[in-house]
């Protein structure tokens, strides 16, 4: 099975702040990599898919990119609703594999 | 709008059946265009993927549940379910149901767009 290996596992940032999560995957996935928000008590929600494709309604400030096997989620000028858990997904072939998850906590 | 509803018994003893039924309204499951799929959390953890299932009734089973699990649709009511036999403490989460979505043109990069709330099942005698 395909690992992913995401980092940091935790973050602390301020609102305003750049925030950048990675996601290693450990084989050739192409670009069939999704990033989703977590909140507490809630459902995921698809932010980006394709590897940097903006799911419709999603704020710009969020933003995906892929270099070989990295793939990394960016979030522009973090907002009060962007605390969350972020977790990477890899759709190249099954089993289908999540990330451990990115917990975006207050500063 | 389509949305997706779990539903289940909240508590399951050690060594019984686990079964959850996922509500598909606004919508037909019987798309070419989207498998259904379960993805499970335990308190405190991580997403972990469970199984997926196509209209055709193609399934594909995470290698660690495989042994114990059933995914099967009933298009008549526009549902999907999961079976998970002989649970154990660790089998507790929350479970949910979600479409996955291909996106894209020429080639498919399939997403999960849309979930359900989730149903929290805990295993205990």
């Amino acid at each position: 099975a395909i690992q992913l290996t995401q980092s940091p596992s935790s973050l602390s940032a301020s609102v305003g702040d750049r925030v950048t999560i990675s996601c290693r995957a450990s084989q050739d996935i192409r670009n069939d990599l999704g990033w989703y928000q977590q909140k507490p008590g809630k459902a995921p929600k698809l932010l980006i898919y394709a590897a940097s494709t903006l799911e419709s309604g999603v704020p710009l400030r969020f933003s995906g990119s892929r270099s070989g096997t990295d793939f990394t989620l960016t979030i522009s000028g973090l907002q009060s609703e962007d605390f969350a858990t972020y977790y990477c997904l890899q759709d190249y072939n099954y089993p289908q594999t999540f990330g451990q998850g990115t917990k975006v906590e207050i500063k | 709008q389509l949305q997706l509803q779990e539903s289940g018994p909240g508590l399951v003893k050690p060594s019984e059946t686990l079964s959850l039924i996922c509500t598909v309204s606004g919508g037909s499951i019987t798309s070419s265009k989207y498998y259904w799929g379960w993805i499970r959390q335990p308190p405190g953890k991580g997403l972990e993927w469970v199984g997926n299932i196509y209209y055709s009734g193609s399934t594909y089973y995470s290698p660690s549940l495989e042994s114990r699990l059933t995914i099967s649709l009933d298009t008549s009511k526009n549902l999907f379910s999961l079976k998970l036999n002989s649970v154990i403490a660790a089998d507790t989460a929350v479970y949910y149901c979600a479409r996955r979505r291909c996106s894209g043109g020429d080639w498919c990069f399939w997403n999960f767009d849309l979930w359900g709330r989730g149903t929290l099942v805990t295993v205990s005698s």
